[in-house]
């Protein structure tokens, strides 16, 4: 099974950065995705790692430490249009499915 | 870009009737999945799908509920019996491999009354 926890909600200022985390606790382990959610919408993919290390993809960048359980997103030069939920979902070893946590919603303000 | 469509958007039933929610996946991908979402909770996987078989399912995923591929391009869930707890958005995913990005419809939100 998966556990993965993550802030409920995070607000950060316009033009600023801010960094999510994820930590997670499975039996197994195939890469871990970030997804951006806007309400009543589906989940977009932001970028995956299943890798140690960092991935960056323009203003977002991810982390991931397998022996520590722990990835972030890190959103850079932050814009009204990036407040979503952000969901960290991590895919189990042999299996293609995604288990997913809450989300961390994730205002941006003026 | 190619996309994943879902059809309709917004499904509204009485308990105990049956819906099909259909779907659409990318065109060249293989690996098909239904996910749902209760208003305000997590998304949560339901089923995949490969080589027009089931692969996968959790617990959810019970005896009321059944996929299939009709036809070359449609992927369909189908819940027989509707249940007040059913309400929830409903999400189609589909990647090129089993390993693969997964990348989901726009979502039917089906509402139980």
């Amino acid at each position: 099974g998966q556990n993965i926890d993550q802030p409920t909600e995070m607000t950060a200022t316009e033009g600023a950065i801010v960094q999510i985390n994820c930590t997670y606790q499975t039996s197994g382990f195939n890469g871990l995705f970030w997804y951006q959610q806007h309400a009543g919408e589906a989940p977009t993919f932001l970028s995956y790692n299943v890798l140690d290390g960092l991935e960056e993809k323009g203003r977002f960048s991810s982390f991931l430490s397998r022996s520590k359980g722990y990835s972030y997103l890190l959103l850079k030069e932050l814009q009204m249009k990036d407040s979503a939920s952000y969901l960290c979902a991590v895919r189990d070893s042999g299996y293609s499915t995604l288990t997913f946590g809450k989300g961390t919603m994730l205002l941006v303000s003026p | 870009e190619p996309e994943v469509t879902q059809t309709p958007s917004h499904q509204v039933t009485q308990m105990g009737q049956e819906v099909i929610l259909r779907c659409v996946p990318i065109s060249n991908h293989l690996y098909f999945y239904w996910y749902r979402q209760i208003l305000g909770q997590k998304v949560e996987f339901l089923v995949s799908f490969y080589n027009n078989e089931i692969s996968e399912k959790s617990e959810i995923f019970d005896d009321q509920f059944s996929v299939e591929r009709p036809d070359g391009s449609n992927f369909t869930l189908k819940i027989r019996s509707t249940k007040l707890e059913d309400s929830a958005m409903y999400f189609c995913a589909s990647s090129a491999g089993g390993i693969d990005t997964q990348y989901f419809g726009p979502g039917t939100r089906l509402t139980v009354l």
